[in-house]
């Protein structure tokens, strides 16, 4: 068990819909990234917060949008859902927010668009 | 480009025998870290290992070891005395400094899948 944790587990909805994927990181840890598992595309960064304030993108569409809360967990927001956007979706956090923070990642929300 | 290269898709190991994962990277960047992650078939991304630009040293983290040679960039994972518990998919993830400003996820490899076999 990492101490990082996602909810909810497994989400099925329809093209069109919005959903939101909850992450809480590790007791300590300010940083937190959302990465994006298909088959196609492999394991994609998206997004990186620091304590609150956005620090990185990366491949994230302009149907997504992430946030981090002043109890440091975060939520990724995915609208207009696509049958392409089917996904396990993975946060993991750090400690800090540089190159040498090791990253650990939670169990994974798996996002099946119908 | 591929930023991270893993040349080998699958491997069949036979248990109790060493394993090395290849994985090749490609950066200008003087500083960046480098990971291996493990991923069984449940899902979950395990990190094994983590080895830094300017470690002298390779990293070693009990049956984990990194074989880092920076001139040919490569990090090759090696797995000593294989169980049939390693058996997942592997992935070697590169990130680079923050010289360029601002600073990036973990750029992934394809993974290699490895069996291990009684």
């Amino acid at each position: 068990d990492s101490g990082v944790t996602q909810t909810p587990k497994h989400l099925i909805t329809a093209t069109g819909q919005r959903v939101t994927l909850r992450c809480s990181p590790r007791s300590g840890d300010l940083s937190v990234y959302w990465y994006q598992q298909s088959l196609d595309q492999g394991l994609q960064f998206l997004i990186q917060y620091y304590n609150g304030e956005e620090r990185a993108k990366g491949n994230i569409l302009e149907r997504f949008s992430a946030q981090q809360f002043p109890d440091l967990h975060s939520e990724l927001n995915l609208s207009s859902l696509e049958l392409g956007d089917s996904a396990l979706y993975f946060c993991a956090s750090s400690v800090g927010g540089g190159s040498f923070a090791e990253q650990y990642f939670g169990p994974g929300t798996r996002l099946t668009v119908t | 480009a591929q930023k991270i290269t893993q040349t080998q898709p699958g491997m069949f190991v036979q248990e109790k025998e060493a394993v090395t994962l290849d994985c090749t990277y490609d950066t200008s960047d003087p500083s960046y870290g480098l990971f291996w992650y493990k991923q069984p078939s449940s899902g979950e991304m395990i990190f094994l290992i983590y080895q830094g630009s300017y470690d002298q040293q390779n990293a070693t983290e009990g049956r984990y070891s990194l074989n880092f040679q920076k001139a040919r960039k490569s990090a090759n994972l090696v797995i000593s005395a294989s169980q049939l518990g390693d058996s997942a998919m592997y992935f070697c993830a590169m990130r680079e400094g923050d010289s360029g400003g601002g600073a990036d996820g973990l750029t992934f490899g394809k993974g290699t899948h490895l069996i291990i076999q009684p």
